[in-house]
């Protein structure tokens, strides 16, 4: 089956201070996101990525940067950590025409205090 | 306005009960809808998936589309206290590589 390993899967920071999570994908898969999931707002698209070396903004991406250095690794920067960004974050990787599923990682809980 | 949008929040049913979800869309470009459901502590993992209008029955889920009004449901039949998860509409365009998600239906089955 498709694999989606994210990195750490638990995270305290301190308010200021520079976060990162990985991602990893074995599936070989072009696309790849990253999505916050917090009570009452569901899954949100925060950037992704058709490919290594491109990124894209998804709906909420403000604090937040990506960077995708190959095909099978996409991370998520937050420069400056504020507690707004307490949350769990999930990577995901498709080949979604549509049509095709999205396999998601088992997420990053991540604690800016 | 958000492009997917779920009912009910929540749902509880008795073992053995049916399960139903309803999911609508904004979008008349939305060509591709699935089901993912998320167990609690794990990240969604894709349920099936309702292309053409009409039922799709896979085991004890059956998915409806009706692309005129843009709506799908998924029913569960005889559920188990196992199904007890989020479950996440999604939809997508056609050639388009962004994943438009619900707000989740949280259901809880009960033994």
């Amino acid at each position: 089956e498709a694999a989606v390993t994210q990195s750490p899967r638990n995270k305290v920071a301190v308010t200021g201070g520079k976060v990162t999570l990985s991602c990893n994908q074995t599936n070989n898969h072009n696309n790849m996101y990253w999505y916050r999931q917090d009570t009452g707002h569901g899954l949100r698209l925060i950037h992704y990525s058709y490919g290594a070396g491109s990124t894209e903004k998804g709906d909420i991406p403000d604090g937040y940067k990506a960077s995708r250095p190959s095909q099978e690794n996409f991370s998520l920067i937050l420069e400056l950590a504020t507690p707004s960004q307490t949350s769990v974050y999930f990577c995901a990787s498709g080949d979604w025409q549509g049509a095709t599923e999205v396999f998601f990682g088992k997420g990053t809980r991540l604690t800016v205090v | 306005q958000q492009k997917v949008q779920q009912s009910p929040e929540s749902l509880s049913v008795p073992e053995g009960g049916m399960a139903s979800f309803n999911c609508t869309s904004s979008d008349r470009n939305f060509q591709y809808f699935w089901w993912y459901r998320q167990h609690s502590g794990e990240g969604p993992k894709a349920l099936m998936s309702i292309f053409s209008d009409g039922d799709k029955k896979e085991g004890r889920f059956t998915a409806h589309l009706n692309k005129a009004s843009l709506h799908v449901s998924l029913h569960i039949r005889d559920s188990q206290p196992s199904d007890s998860a989020l479950y996440f509409c999604a939809a997508s365009e056609h050639n388009n590589n962004r994943i438009f998600f619900g707000d989740g239906t949280q259901l809880v089955v009960k033994p």
